[in-house]
């Protein structure tokens, strides 16, 4: 089955202790991205990758980091998390062939930073 | 800067009514796409439509329609006869050129369908 899969599905952790949220896909896809929803805010990119090696800053970067070793994993870092990186967190894929417009959401990660 | 507006925070429509949420977007990029997502309650993204820039036609998709005014900037999602498990929670979203990297998000309009 084509999916998108993130570890952990909820996650409640204190301020400045490292984390790894991982995302996975069996879709070959070269685009990968991270993405955070708040209430009244809709979701706002994170980091995206174009493909393996290649990375970059979207709209709200600041306090994470990305790597993209491989090509079907896009894990995000949060080195020193805050409270205010409390939130419902979202990777998603897409290929970059013509036609192929939708992007696959993972199932989100639910982050509590106390 | 990319941006998306979406007005309406929530909206009720009578089940089998047609309803129209609305949705209007901000860029210089002549190329761009704009896609529709819904979120029940469960929490996953449901992709709904899409509708690219250069299209001459309104996109359709089952019972979603977009409705693309380029020169209003504006690309509404209607849905024809509502169903119970149409309330949720949607999204719209745009990404600048055809091989574009950013997507943006609107903050969402709450649906409600009443039997």
């Amino acid at each position: 089955e084509a999916q998108v899969t993130q570890n952990p599905r909820y996650l409640i952790t204190v301020t400045g202790k490292k984390l790894t949220v991982t995302c996975s896909q069996n879709m070959n896809h070269e685009y990968m991205s991270w993405y955070r929803q708040d209430p009244g805010l809709g979701l706002r990119q994170i980091y995206y990758s174009m493909n393996v090696e290649v990375t970059d800053k979207g709209d709200v970067p600041e306090g994470y980091k990305v790597s993209r070793k491989e090509k079907r994993n896009f894990p995000l870092i949060l080195e020193s998390p805050s409270p205010n990186q409390t939130s419902l967190y979202f990777c998603a894929s897409r290929d970059f062939q013509l036609g192929y417009n939708e992007q696959f959401f993972g199932p989100g990660t639910r982050l509590t930073v106390l | 800067a990319q941006k998306i507006t979406q007005t309406q925070p929530g909206m009720f429509v009578q089940e089998k009514e047609a309803v129209t949420l609305d949705c209007t977007y901000d860029t210089s990029d002549p190329s761009y796409g704009l896609f529709w997502y819904k979120q029940p309650s469960s929490g996953e993204m449901i992709f709904l439509i899409y509708q690219g820039s250069y299209d001459q036609q309104n996109a359709t998709e089952g019972r979603y329609s977009l409705n693309f005014q380029k020169a209003r900037k504006s690309a509404n999602l209607v849905i024809s006869a509502s169903q119970l498990g149409d309330s949720a929670m949607y999204f719209c979203a745009m990404r600048a050129n055809n091989y574009g990297q950013n997507f943006v998000f609107g903050p969402g309009t709450r649906l409600s369908v009443l039997p």
